[in-house]
């Protein structure tokens, strides 16, 4: 069984500042993805960014990186100038490749705070 | 138009009652899920289905029973509720490609035991 694991249950960083959440999973397989949601006070689960785990390139949105090491199992989120809008828990979850049959996993999430 | 439409948004209720939520998208996907959010914010999926097909049963106790009339709806009833069953229900959908399933996630339903 998969287990993705969040280790700063709260964070938070100055309004334009930089801050990395951090994130580790477990597993056997060699197929999978991985992938940060976030959940504004208003409950919306919204993704954020994904990474296919065949890739070594690192995923990009915008403002949103992350540092994917596959042999440390390792999936960081970097927010970069950050926002007052990016107040929300940022969930790290991991989903085995498995045609029809996926699931995502979640990490217990961190409580990103942005300070005006 | 919202793709992944939850109803009700909160749902207050006794214990030993029997309720439902209601889950339909507009995305075209073929798969469904339930997923449950505790007090704690953590997420665990409950169940899927694939066109109608049930999937994943992740050892929710038999209370809890989902119904998909067609692919474009998953429902959720609830018999007997317990307080331990106050949480968020999130009702999700992805598409059956060979690629990274996206999940779109519902609003979520907050259920209320009292």
């Amino acid at each position: 069984a998969q287990t993705v694991t969040q280790s700063q249950p709260e964070m938070s960083v100055q309004e334009a500042e930089t801050v990395t959440l951090s994130c580790t999973y477990d597993t056997s397989e060699n197929n999978y993805y991985l992938f940060w949601y976030k959940q504004p006070p208003s409950r919306q689960m919204i993704l954020v960014i994904r990474q296919e785990a065949y890739k070594q390139q690192n995923a990009t949105e915008n403002r949103f990186s992350v540092n994917f090491q596959k042999a440390a199992k390792s999936f960081s989120l970097k927010i970069s100038d950050s926002q007052l809008g990016d107040t929300a828990m940022y969930f790290c979850a991991f989903m085995k490749r498995n045609f029809g049959n996926e699931k995502l996993t979640f990490g217990t999430g961190t409580r990103l705070t942005i300070i005006p | 138009d919202t793709a992944v439409s939850q109803t009700p948004k909160y749902l207050v209720t006794q214990m030993g009652n029997d309720k439902s939520i209601k889950c339909e998208q507009n995305l075209g996907h073929d798969t469904m899920y339930w997923y449950k959010q505790d007090s704690k914010k953590f997420l665990k999926i409950m169940f899927s289905y694939n066109n109608k097909e049930l999937i994943i049963n992740e050892t929710v106790p038999n209370r809890f029973s989902p119904k998909s009339p067609d692919k474009a709806h998953l429902n959720l009833h609830i018999n007997s509720l317990e307080l331990g069953d106050s949480a968020v229900y999130f009702c999700a959908s992805s598409p059956a490609t060979s690629g990274a399933n996206v999940l779109t996630f519902g609003a979520g339903s907050r259920l209320t035991v009292l």
